[in-house]
């Protein structure tokens, strides 16, 4: 089954840019309509979305966060990567990749049923631990 | 926009059961979840997908132990049998507005 390894540097300097790898093995990451997502959980904290890409290349990625990341996918390395720019102590934390799946439903708004499509992550890597400092 | 409430923590003891809750702001009855469990030193694994009429899919190799149900806009994670490596943080987490949207989590402790 599909399995996914994050690596990168463990420690980046304030306003560097963080840079991480996501290698997915078991499934090619070009495979149907696969999203890839990035997730960071800072100390003590909880889970905190950073973005995704598809396989077609479009993205999606938090507000909070837009300007300073870019996912990207290298298809030759069955890799997922992940850039962070002009980084802080905010941004120490554990990062995961994962894999989003599509789903529908039934959203209704008052009287009114629409089928609308949502997203969950079915497969994450173990993540990989930054520290900026 | 919308918002997943958990509570920060919840306790039971060995072989017992325990019900954590996930509630989703107002206006928001009809979306599903999906339920996550982190274990120490570990990467999160989904638990299962969660419908607003209470259907749930489980994840891959998830027992029937972990069981889930809806009521209005609160989505449940019911544990029985509780076993040590039950002690864990659990999330529940949605896609609204093309972001992914996950509540503060909910410590588990195992008595």
């Amino acid at each position: 089954q599909v399995q996914l390894r994050e690596s990168g540097p463990g420690l980046v300097k304030p306003a560097q840019t963080l840079s991480l790898t996501c290698t997915v093995s078991g499934g090619s990451i070009s495979s149907g309509n696969n999203y890839w997502s990035w997730i960071r959980q800072p100390a003590g904290q909880g889970l905190e979305w950073i973005g995704r890409i598809e396989t077609s290349g479009n993205t999606n990625y938090n507000p909070s966060l837009q300007g300073r990341v870019t996912i990207s996918l290298d298809t030759s390395k069955n890799q997922v990567s992940l850039k962070l720019s002009f980084v802080t102590a905010a941004d120490t934390g554990v990062y995961y990749c994962a894999r989003d799946r599509k789903a529908i439903f039934t959203l209704i708004r008052g009287m009114v049923g629409t089928n609308t499509y949502y997203y969950y992550m079915d497969v994450w890597g173990t993540g990989t631990t930054v520290t900026v400092s | 926009q919308l918002v997943l409430t958990q509570s920060p923590s919840a306790s039971a003891s060995l072989g017992a059961s325990v019900k954590l809750t996930c509630t989703l702001s107002s206006g928001h009855r009809s979306y599903p979840i999906a339920w996550l469990q982190r274990q120490p030193e570990k990467g999160p694994r989904l638990l299962m997908k969660l419908d607003s009429d209470g259907s749930l899919t489980r994840g891959g190799g998830i027992p029937d132990r972990f069981s889930g149900s809806s009521s209005g806009t609160e989505r449940y994670l019911t544990i029985s049998s509780l076993q040590s490596e039950d002690e864990a943080d659990y999330y529940c987490q949605t896609w609204d507005s093309d972001i992914h949207i996950f509540g503060g989590g909910t410590k588990l402790t195992v008595l």
